[in-house]
């Protein structure tokens, strides 16, 4: 059984671009989360998906931050005209429906803007 | 702002001793969970404490939870090298949110 896959891996790109991060979650997982992390530091919660609806969008940075989810399964984070700042780490993780259940996580996307 | 705190932020101890970790936290919670992430990896799920539970143990982890003081501590008993790792408490935020303290930095040395 295949865990959470996130793609890139790595992606470099030049300040206000946009890109697009994307995650596969685990198969039968409801919920589905986005986190940043920035070097040697805790995670930042960004956003989550429960089915398609995304009932907390609270940590999403800026209006330069959006994020969709389809079928209930595969999440797109987008992030325009991108800034030094946005370097970090983004970290996807899936769950079951209920709050008290553990999270999976991806290997995440580091991103880096030059 | 993090609801969990761990303390120390680094550690760095002889294999086979033991490990402990803390965790402070603010609000109220239903749950508390470790996780443990090695470098360049995304973190995995070691143990979760409901609020009702003091005490937890999984092979070598023992995680004990004291509501009243609003913390929790992680131990690693015989510690490892592969146990060389960050360790991250979370507790939920709300909902289905977790919030994740800064991490404290493990390390082993053979």
């Amino acid at each position: 059984g295949a865990g959470v896959s996130q793609s890139p891996s790595n992606k470099v790109t030049e300040k206000g671009k946009d890109v697009e991060l994307r995650c596969d979650p685990i198969s039968g997982h409801t919920a589905l989360y986005w986190y940043r992390q920035s070097l040697g530091q805790g995670l930042e919660f960004l956003i989550y998906f429960q089915g398609n609806s995304a009932p907390d969008k609270s940590g999403l940075p800026s209006d330069r931050f959006s994020a969709e989810r389809t079928g209930g399964s595969v999440s797109t984070l987008t992030i325009q005209r991108t800034q030094q700042e946005d370097s970090a780490v983004y970290l996807c993780a899936s769950s079951f429906q209920y709050s008290n259940q553990p999270q999976h996580f991806g290997d995440g996307t580091r991103l880096s803007i030059l | 702002s993090q609801q969990g705190e761990e303390d120390p932020q680094a550690l760095s101890i002889q294999e086979g001793e033991n490990a402990t970790m803390n965790c402070s936290y603010k609000t109220s919670i239903n749950n508390l969970q470790w996780y443990r992430q090695n470098s360049g990896r995304g973190l995995v799920h070691l143990i979760l404490i409901r609020s009702n539970e003091r005490e937890k143990h999984s092979g070598r982890l023992r995680v004990t939870l004291d509501t009243s003081k609003k913390s929790s501590s992680l131990l690693i008993t015989a510690s490892r090298a592969a146990d060389t790792a960050s360790y991250f408490c979370a507790t939920d935020g709300g909902a289905q949110k977790l919030v994740f303290g800064q991490g404290t930095r493990l390390t082993i040395n053979p």
